[in-house]
């Protein structure tokens, strides 16, 4: 069965060190995401892209945040100086299509910035 | 922002046992999603709801869209230690159709 992958599982990095969080998306899908979800909390939406650019971004993904997809099958997520509170389970998902489809996500890769 | 509430925050029972977790908004949904997260795992999709007053089954899983669309419930029959974990309501909303969850309930099925 297709699934989504990311690496590492879990990352432990420096704060105001850069990271950069890696996936995988289903091979035919169209839509990929970012989510987070800190300890105990939401999984929140980071952002979305499309057709080899971002869709849409909340709030939370400002400066110190991108993405990319640099060959076709890879989706990262770069933060380029870390700060404590970027400490969280990061998950990339993939979807099919814009209407009720079902959005795949990966097992999520733990950051941990000391 | 289109904000979920889910109800209760924790629940535990023993095994065999019958409940019903809750997803509220104050807003009116196009659909709804229910997930089920496990520790150190991604969400997994259980269900997609869309119409008005839906009942759709999942084995021992009963969800239900109420009729005005800004509520929904989740009825687990004779619960298991493996439905154990945390169940998410989301609603798809943007123009990418990313996911807005809610905080979700924990449950613990006791053996």
């Amino acid at each position: 069965e297709p699934e989504v992958t990311q690496t590492p599982s879990h990352q432990v990095t420096q704060m105001g060190q850069e990271v950069i969080l890696r996936c995988v998306p289903i091979s035919n899908h169209l839509y990929f995401y970012w989510y987070r979800q800190i300890l105990g909390q939401k999984v929140e939406f980071l952002v979305s892209f499309y057709n080899n650019e971002i869709s849409e971004k909340s709030e939370i993904f400002d400066d110190q945040f991108s993405v990319e997809r640099p060959d076709g099958s890879n989706f990262t997520l770069k933060i380029r100086s870390t700060k404590l509170e970027d400490s969280a389970m990061y998950f990339c998902a993939s979807s099919q299509g814009q209407l009720v489809s079902e959005a795949f996500f990966g097992q999520g890769t733990r950051l941990t910035v000391v | 922002t289109q904000l979920l509430e889910q109800s209760p925050q924790f629940l535990s029972i023993q095994e065999g046992e019958n409940l019903t977790v809750y997803c509220n908004s104050s807003s009116v949904f196009s659909s709804l999603q229910w997930y089920r997260q496990e520790p150190g795992e991604g969400p997994v999709l259980l269900v997609t709801v869309v119409t008005g007053g839906e009942v759709k089954k999942l084995k021992r899983l009963t969800f239900q869209f109420g009729d005005a669309r800004k509520d929904s419930s989740l009825h687990i029959t004779a619960a298991q230690p493996g439905d154990t974990g945390l169940y998410l309501c989301a609603n798809r909303r943007g123009s990418a159709r990313q996911l807005t969850f809610g905080s979700g309930t924990q449950l613990t099925v006791l053996p």
